[in-house]
């Protein structure tokens, strides 16, 4: 089976980098996704991680672990509009999700 | 730019009745997928679908649900005989060959079972 956690809430200060972290128990693993999910919407991908290390998209940054089945979420330069919640994701045709960090911009 | 679409935005229902929730997939994408998500909690994987049949399943997905692609475009959910714990959003996906990691959502379909 496949299990991914996820601190359960995060509040940063606009402006400010912050890093929301996820690590995992699976097998067959094949990478680790993120996606965006703003209250009512739906979640919108925001990065794919095949190999270790950093991936850079925009504002985002994404880093994974294998070895220590660990990964990352960096958002830099927070705006008011990034707040929302954040899940990981693991799997291949079989998609697991993270508990999710719900990100709260403040002023 | 292409999107999921997804009908009816909302569905309110009888518990024991059928429901079908229907999904427009991007056009070119190959791999396609549902999920529910309990208000408040997190996003739960029900089903992947390629190739005219199902890839995976979880154990959410028994019995009681079923998925078809009638035709080129559609890609839809039934739920049979509905329980007040089926009461959820169900978001459809879809994703391109060779990059199922990165899936594209539709808006949901909210479903009330009363």
């Amino acid at each position: 089976g496949q299990s991914l956690e996820q601190p359960s809430e995060v509040t940063a200060v606009e402006g400010a980098i912050v890093q929301i972290n996820c690590t995992y128990q699976t097998s067959g693993f094949y990478g680790l996704s993120w996606y965006q999910q703003h209250d009512g919407g739906a979640p919108t991908f925001l990065s794919y991680n095949a190999l270790d290390g950093l991936e850079e998209t925009g504002r985002f940054s994404s880093f994974l672990s294998r070895s220590d089945s660990y990964g990352y979420l960096l958002l830099q330069e927070l705006q008011m509009k990034d707040s929302a919640s954040y899940f990981c994701a693991g799997g291949y045709q079989k998609v697991t999700f993270g508990t999710g960090t719900k990100l709260q911009v403040i002023p | 730019e292409p999107e999921v679409t997804q009908t009816p935005s909302h569905q309110v229902t009888q518990m024991g009745q059928e429901v079908i929730l229907r999904c427009v997939p991007i056009s070119n994408h190959l791999y396609f997928y549902w999920y529910r998500q309990i208000l408040g909690q997190k996003v739960e994987f029900l089903v992947s679908f390629y190739n005219n049949e199902i890839s995976e399943k979880s154990e959410i997905f028994d019995d009681q649900f079923s998925v078809e692609r009638p035709d080129g475009s559609n890609f839809t959910l039934k739920i049979r005989s509905t329980k007040l714990e089926d009461s959820a959003m169900y978001f459809c996906a879809s994703a391109d060959w060779g990059r199922e990691t990165t899936q594209y959502f539709g808006p949901g379909t909210r479903l009330l079972v009363l």
